[in-house]
């Protein structure tokens, strides 16, 4: 069971907003803003699309943005395209010094 | 443009050891600032850190895996491993290398990511 939780699904229209949650607690995503996105296409791995919160890697999309608030983070795509067809990871670094990930969110483009 | 590539054994047999081998091209593994990192992610689920090793050598381990992984380091061929003694049907996942900075906690890029089963 992860440490970390997130919606099993979110679906949007094409050209519209959506966001994903990952809560946590005081020990991870409400103590530090080491929390980063990952996008998995089917079969594909994981890429970073968000770190520290907020940050974009160059290759991600600047339809792609992140939050925080409290013990709860989340990622707004916007702008919704068929290609954001995908799962979606949060990840925390923790109080014990490790890292956790979220269950995943699946993403359906409508 | 750092890319990653595991190779290894699609097939371990249970209480053996599972051994993988990240090949780094178009970067070095002993350039600093870098933590390269193992992650697995069972069959239709989450993802879960093993554990990283530095360019100095130094590892870090998950503290719930611990007992069963070693990351090592082989300069002159630009690759870093992985072994996890003992393994079981738990250990059943797809592995996955990455270079990342462990205390900012990200990862990029990521290897494309080898099935491992643990089988008899």
């Amino acid at each position: 069971q992860s440490a970390l939780t997130q919606p099993a699904s979110v679906s949007g229209s094409p050209g519209q907003s959506i966001t994903i949650s990952c809560t946590g607690t005081s020990s991870d995503v409400g103590a530090y803003n080491y929390v980063s996105w990952y996008q998995q296409h089917a079969g594909k791995a994981p890429k970073l699309m968000i770190y520290r919160v907020s940050n974009r890697p160059s290759g991600a999309s600047s339809r792609f943005s992140g939050s925080k608030s409290g013990n709860t983070a989340s990622l707004t795509i916007s702008g919704l395209q068929a290609e954001d067809e995908a799962d979606y990871y949060c990840s925390s670094y923790t109080s014990n010094r490790t890292l956790v990930f979220g269950p995943g969110t699946k993403v359906t483009v409508l | 443009q750092v890319q990653l590539q595991e190779s290894g054994p699609g097939l371990v047999k249970p209480s053996q050891t599972l051994s993988l081998t990240c090949t780094v091209s178009g970067g070095s593994v002993s350039s600093g600032g870098y933590y390269w990192s193992w992650i697995r992610q069972h069959p239709g689920k989450g993802l879960e850190w093993i554990g990283y090793i530095y360019y100095s050598g130094s590892t870090y381990y998950n503290p719930s895996l611990k007992s069963r992984i070693t990351i090592s380091l082989d300069t002159s061929k630009n690759q870093f491993s992985l072994k996890v003694t003992s393994v079981n049907a738990a250990d059943t996942a797809v592995y996955y290398c990455a270079r990342g900075r462990f205390y900012d906690n990200w990862f990029d890029p990521w290897g494309q990511g080898t099935l491992v089963t643990v089988s008899s």
